[in-house]
């Protein structure tokens, strides 16, 4: 069981290409997210899903998509990359329900410069 | 709106001491809230939950939390801190019922000294 995995682990970008980020999660979760993680600013929310085909925006969106084409699979682009994005990128994946308590599991993380 | 605030930035304790991480939150309906730990370039950890019952949650590693409603805080606890135990702390909080999204604090780095 890989749990949540994230491709790639490292990434430098020019101000203007663009890229996607991948995660994989294999624990059959129907909810997944996209965090990105900036010193002192904690982890901000930036698209989510909460099943397959179905995505919505969260805290800080713009300058991102996402696509939610299969249930295992969550997709982060990126169109345009701008200084402001360089961060590292989290995905997680969780369950619903109140027993189930809303409890997420998180990737390693993608590291992103842009520059 | 819904906020998570970690009271210090940077928290700084001797091996053996007590470890004490605050948290507060704001949410106008009962939420349900986590403790992460993060370790140097690695993701995420669940560290501890509550979403009802007993207030009072131990998690791994020797960590607890109290849930308390009329503070509305969930400060995290350890007895005695271990030198493994350096790393950054987040807490979190979600309402039912929306998507399972989470706010999250803005992280405390605990620092252990030997």
């Amino acid at each position: 069981n890989a749990g949540v995995t994230q491709t790639p682990k490292f990434r430098v970008l020019k101000t203007g290409q663009s890229m996607t980020l991948l995660c994989a999660q294999d624990m059959n979760h129907e909810y997944m997210y996209w965090y990105r993680q900036d010193p002192g600013m904690g982890l901000r929310l930036i698209h989510y899903s909460v099943g397959e085909g179905t995505t919505a925006k969260g805290e800080v969106p713009d300058g991102y998509n996402v696509s939610r084409l299969k249930k295992q699979n969550f997709l982060l682009g990126l169109e345009s990359a701008a200084p402001s994005q360089t961060s590292v990128y989290f995905c997680a994946s969780g369950i619903s329900g109140l027993a189930l308590s809303y409890e997420q599991y998180f990737g390693p993380g993608t590291r992103l410069t842009v520059t | 709106a819904q906020s998570v605030t970690q009271l210090g930035s940077h928290v700084s304790v001797s091996e053996g001491a007590l470890v004490l991480l605050r948290c507060n939150y704001s949410s106008s309906v009962p939420p349900y809230l986590f403790w992460y730990v993060q370790y140097p370039n690695q993701g995420l950890q669940l560290l501890l939950k509550y979403t009802t019952g007993a207030t009072l949650v131990k998690g791994i590693n020797g960590f607890e939390a109290e849930f308390k409603k009329s503070e509305t805080s969930f400060h995290l606890t350890k007895p005695s801190a271990h030198m493994s135990d350096a790393a950054e702390y987040f807490c979190a909080a979600g309402v039912y019922n929306q998507g399972g999204k989470l706010i999250f604090g803005q992280g405390t780095e605990l620092s252990v000294k030997p």
